[in-house]
């Protein structure tokens, strides 16, 4: 059973537009939500995260956005350029459970020139 | 900046055979995380460690195990290997002073 769902799982956008990925969740213990960039054979890196007391987080062009009672959170990436081309994770997680990251589906991220 | 290091990072194990995977933490993080990750699939939580002890175990099968060094570095060992665990192996590490978890660039591990 998948915690943490992400929608869509590939995505093409113009450059300079706006890329925008969805997660829903439905344990509400969860409390730390991130989101991860990961290029092909590397590592996810952290891009952004925000915590359910914060309904919405800015970090240059990467926005989360998060509906606690919707239990759903989004990422938007304005300007969309073509080095942002990558697999896009959600995640969640407890913090007083370990912290271990419940990741969502993932999104392959296309952005055209 | 220190990232996390792992090692080796290209591993071709036959099936039945042992591998060891080894994962260097940033310095001064005390927490070790463990995750696979299959072809086209999102990372799995295996196993994670805090102060050298198990913190938290997901769904890391019998024939794994890990532990985690005084110098906080972590061995995953795996054996009797199947053609199903071939797959990415990351290790994460992490502070108690932040939640972040910083992901190596992962192992690759082929069992023929």
């Amino acid at each position: 059973q998948q915690q943490v769902k992400q929608s869509p799982q590939s995505l093409i956008v113009q450059k300079g537009g706006i890329s925008i990925i969805n997660c829903a969740y439905e344990n509400t213990a969860f409390d730390y939500f991130p989101w991860y960039q990961q290029f092909p054979g590397k590592g996810p890196a952290l891009l952004i995260a925000i915590r359910p007391d914060v309904s919405e987080k800015k970090e240059g062009r990467f926005t989360i956005s998060f509906n606690k009672s919707a239990k759903q959170f989004s990422l938007h990436i304005m300007d969309s350029q073509p080095g942002d081309s990558a697999t896009y994770f959600c995640a969640a997680s407890i913090d007083n459970q370990g912290g271990k990251l419940i990741f969502g589906q993932g999104t392959e991220l296309s952005v055209k020139p | 900046a220190a990232g996390v290091i792992q090692s080796p990072r290209h591993l071709i194990k036959e099936k039945r055979e042992t591998a060891t995977l080894k994962c260097y933490p940033i310095p001064r993080h005390d927490t070790v995380y463990w995750y696979q990750q299959g072809p086209g699939q999102d990372p799995q939580f295996l196993i994670s460690f805090y102060e050298k002890m198990q913190s938290d175990k997901g769904s890391i099968p019998d024939r794994f195990s890990a532990q985690q060094f005084s110098d906080y570095h972590s061995e995953l060992n795996m054996s009797s290997l199947e053609l199903g665990d071939s797959a990415l192996y990351f290790c994460a590490s992490s502070s108690t002073s932040q939640e972040t978890q910083y992901f190596g660039p992962g192992t690759r591990l082929l069992v023929l």
